[in-house]
């Protein structure tokens, strides 16, 4: 295990749905990350936080919406998703914000119908 | 058995043998590179890391190659096993601080 947490492991919705991913670390990490993983595509960042402040947001569409109540704990609401929005989302962390080793999380399976 | 960069995205080799996955990466500033393993229903697990100051970097079976003249990372798997079959993918570490990660070699080792 890599000290990062996600829940739920699987998840379906609707498009009109709203619904939360989790992750959790427990590695004392300062940065925590969001990344989409679709088939046969590179990981692709979405959200960064650094000291529960996002400093990084690549251009992701408003119905992705993430939240860093505290150092420990991320999560990403999402609300009317597309069916192209399914995917692996994985998050991570790293000790800071830069060229450090990232550990993830196994990921959330989301599949929009 | 050897690929290239994200233009072969299977490896299949024989159990015991070395395996060498190549990547070719984009930035000749970067100065950061990890090679990421990636099984089934999993995340990506940190293999090793090198930063551009060093060619060559070793762990347990495994040694990262870093060329930076034509911008090429490798990572050879010594005395392949069953458990190493997964995706493995580098990244490298970009402007802003953000990785820019490849789309990853799929290796199957055959008993």
């Amino acid at each position: 295990e890599t000290g990062v947490t996600q829940t739920p492991r699987h998840l379906v919705m609707g498009m009109t749905n709203k619904k939360s991913l989790k992750c959790e670390q427990h590695l004392g990490h300062n940065a925590m990350y969001w990344y989409k993983q679709s088939a046969k595509k590179p990981l692709e960042l979405m959200f960064v936080y650094s000291l529960e402040e996002r400093v990084e947001n690549n251009s992701v569409p408003s119905r992705f919406s993430p939240e860093c109540p505290n150092s420990s704990h991320l999560f990403l609401h999402l609300h009317t998703l597309q069916p192209e929005d399914s995917a692996l989302y994985l998050c991570a962390s790293s000790q800071e914000f830069g060229p450090y080793e990232q550990f993830f999380g196994p990921g959330t399976r989301l599949t929009v119908l | 058995g050897e690929s290239v960069g994200l233009h072969l995205p299977t490896l299949s080799v024989q159990e015991g043998d070395n395996s060498i996955i190549n990547c070719a990466y984009s930035n000749s500033a970067s100065d950061y590179f990890i090679w990421y393993k990636q099984e089934s229903g999993k995340g990506p697990q940190f293999i090793i890391d090198i930063r551009s100051n060093m060619d060559k970097r070793q762990g347990q079976r495994v040694t990262v190659l870093l060329n930076k003249t034509v911008k090429h990372l490798s990572l050879q798997i010594a005395a392949t096993q069953p458990g190493d079959s997964a995706v493995y993918f580098c990244a490298e570490n970009i402007f802003r601080n953000q990785f820019y990660f490849g789309t990853g070699t799929s290796l199957t080792v055959i008993p």
